[in-house]
């Protein structure tokens, strides 16, 4: 079945470092492929998304672009801040729109001063 | 808007008791989502309506578990009768355009002892 996988964590940064965290997936067909952010104590909130390959998202400094050819969609940014420590969710919504969105397990991203 | 309202945020109950989890989402969304959501399993889709009716409950884990959508602006999720291994963070989500851009809620942290 349809799938996502991520780096573990934690990933450790300090300030203004290049953030990249890992996500690949499986998946028949073309699948919408998005990354969530988690901050602490609060639900999950769209960062960014992409709809066909090649596409590339990107919101708030980080980016993610679609590579079917390695089913990829690796979250970057080049300069993290203190404000981004959270856990991202990299997911995906099946090509046959069945209405699920599948989750990976989540990388905790901890960025120091 | 409000967003998607969830209550209680925090429930703590016994073992053998009935648990009502509910969930108000964005006026004008038509899809609804129940995600549960541990360190073990990390973020798993319950079940979700279109438009008040349920589409999908395949990962409603079991009989104890029960989910309802009476009209647009409110679904509740039951669990009785609680064990210690359904504590977990239930979070709820609503969209406009099906699984892709969901707003999610802050979340009702359960805790059956």
């Amino acid at each position: 079945g349809d799938s996502v996988t991520q780096m573990e964590g934690p990933v450790t940064l300090s300030e203004e470092a290049f953030l990249t965290i890992n996500c690949t997936y499986t998946a028949t067909g073309y699948p919408s492929l998005f990354w969530y952010v988690q901050y602490p104590g609060e639900g999950l909130q769209l960062l960014l998304k992409a709809t066909k390959a090649d596409d590339k998202g990107s919101n708030k400094g980080f980016e993610a672009t679609y590579r079917k050819e390695t089913t990829s969609f690796h979250l970057e940014k080049g300069s993290v801040q203190v404000s981004d420590s959270a856990v991202y969710f990299c997911a995906l919504s099946p090509s046959s729109n069945t209405g699920k969105l599948i989750f990976g397990q989540g990388t905790t991203l901890q960025v120091k001063p | 808007d409000a967003g998607v309202i969830q209550s209680p945020r925090h429930e703590v109950t016994e073992m053998g008791q009935e648990v009502t989890l509910r969930c108000k989402p964005i006026s004008g969304h038509d899809y609804l989502f129940w995600y549960r959501q541990t360190m073990m399993r990390g973020l798993e889709l319950l079940i979700y309506f279109n438009n008040n009716v349920p589409i999908d409950d395949s990962g409603m884990p079991e009989d104890r578990f029960s989910a309802k959508m009476p009209n647009a602006s409110f679904s509740t999720l039951k669990i009785q009768p609680s064990e210690p291994r359904d504590s977990a963070v239930y979070f709820c989500a609503s969209s406009q355009e099906g699984p892709g851009k969901l707003f999610f809620g802050s979340g009702t942290q359960l805790s059956v002892l």
